[in-house]
């Protein structure tokens, strides 16, 4: 068991439509990553929150944003979506304590038409 | 900017044989080293990490790596592999202080033959 959730698991789109992806984070962890992994790549950094605010962003266009919830889930949305967003989206949870590992999920399956 | 460099796309082993995967980062300051493990279907699992201290760490199932500051690797090993270690490696940095992300290395998958 991850611990970490995410839904969907696959979720097909076509060019141009909007998308939301969904978290929880395992219990106990109030911090929340989400991170694009191509094909035969390793995951990149999309950004993370923290108290319902984005902390750090990777090198993504504003295309994509989020949203965390009081309850520490988390939203990530794509906007006008593109051939090259198709990719498992991954989200990583994990405590705000210096150097604590991130537990991941089992990823949403991204593809687009 | 920071990167991760893994030597290897695809290793396939015996099962019995010695395993190294090596990793190279580029970060000039503090790090924290992580390797993960992608079973086929699973999710990523954390191996092992380094955060200070002694450069030999050991993780789960019989893995180690070894932090070689001067070399700026991170290389991870087992003395003898199973076929139940086939899945895909990742390594991964995280600059020392920081509270987030990781850099990933592209991954090497290993296949371990009965």
């Amino acid at each position: 068991d991850a611990g970490v959730t995410q839904s969907p698991t696959h979720l097909i789109k076509t060019r141009g439509q909007q998308v939301t992806l969904r978290c929880s984070p395992k219990s106990g962890h109030d911090t929340v990553s989400w991170y694009q992994q191509a094909l035969g790549q390793g995951p990149q950094f999309i950004f993370q929150y923290y108290e319902e605010e984005e902390r750090q962003r990777g090198n993504f266009p504003d295309r994509f944003s989020g949203h965390q919830f009081p309850n520490y889930s988390s939203e990530l949305n794509v906007n006008a979506l593109l051939l090259g967003d198709s990719a498992l989206y991954l989200c990583a949870s994990s405590s705000r304590g210096w150097g604590q590992p991130q537990h991941f999920g089992d990823g949403t399956r991204l593809s687009i038409l | 900017a920071q990167s991760v460099s893994q030597h290897n796309h695809h290793v396939i082993l015996s099962e019995a044989a010695s395993l190294e995967l090596g990793c190279n980062y580029s970060y000039g300051g503090t790090v924290n080293l992580f390797w993960y493990v992608q079973y086929p279907g699973q999710h990523l699992q954390l191996l092992l990490k380094y955060f200070s201290g002694d450069p030999l760490v050991k993780g789960i199932k019989g893995f180690e790596a070894e932090f070689i500051k001067s070399k700026f690797s991170f290389n991870l090993r087992k003395p003898s592999v199973q076929w139940s270690d086939t899945a895909e490696y990742f390594c991964a940095v995280r600059g020392g202080g920081s509270q987030g992300n990781l850099i990933f290395g592209k991954g090497t998958k290993l296949s371990v033959k009965p």
